[in-house]
């Protein structure tokens, strides 16, 4: 079964700072790989996927992620944090084509200092 | 296109009693998942409904059930409700299986149990 451990459930950056929120999954197939954030009182939006092909994915709001087997992980990076990337992040992965379900990390606080 | 909504968007329910949620998908959405968002835990997730059919189901006990309907709406119930079931419920649509789609998710319903 796969699984997802996301390293840090609070990480500060100050403003224009790099943004790194690591992801490391456990899966016995070749994975689907997802970013979602949550702003506080709404549901989850989908930031970026990764499903097969070019290993580095570009998403919304200049977020982007690097798909490494070799190291089984998923980092979600934004070259310069904004004030409004305050929110909580969540990895999550599938099986694919596999008809599985997908699992969800404990998720990332992001805060942002001025 | 109007997003996913759930209702109701608060509930306060005492022990033991039960409670049913309802969330309307995205139109032409055919899957519904039903997650379980606590502090700590992130989302946890119940179960997945595709085509009126429960497609996966998480490790939750009995008293969580749900259904779909033939227009894709998907209410989940919770039986003999107990303190440890005060959470978000979000519910999410997708156009197909949800391991390898976007899921829309709603803004979820607030259940506190005293």
């Amino acid at each position: 079964a796969q699984s997802v451990t996301q390293l840090g459930s609070h990480v500060s950056v100050s403003e224009g700072a790099l943004v790194l929120l690591r992801c490391n999954y456990s899966s016995s197939v070749p994975p689907y790989l997802f970013w979602y954030v949550q702003y506080p009182n709404q549901g989850l939006q989908l930031l970026l996927k990764y499903t097969t092909g070019a290993t580095l994915v570009k998403g919304i709001n200049g977020f982007e992620a690097e798909f490494k087997k070799s190291e089984t992980s998923f980092h979600l990076t934004k070259p310069s944090a904004h004030m409004s990337d305050a929110a909580e992040y969540f990895c999550a992965v599938s099986e694919g084509n596999r008809d599985d379900k997908i699992i969800f990390g404990k998720g990332t606080r992001l805060h942002i200092l001025p | 296109k109007a997003g996913v909504t759930q209702t109701p968007r608060y509930l306060i329910k005492t022990r033991g009693q039960q409670v049913t949620l309802s969330c309307s998908p995205i139109s032409g959405h055919r899957s519904v998942s039903w997650y379980q968002q606590t502090p700590g835990q992130g989302l946890q997730f119940l179960f997945e409904y595709f085509s009126e059919t429960q497609r996966n189901k998480g490790n939750f006990p009995g008293r969580f059930s749900g259904r779909q309907f033939s227009n894709s709406r998907s209410e989940m119930n919770v039986s003999t409700l107990e303190l440890g079931d005060s959470a978000l419920y979000l519910c999410a649509s997708s156009l197909d299986r949800a391991g390898n789609n976007e899921q829309f998710f709603g803004p979820g319903t607030r259940l506190t149990v005293l």
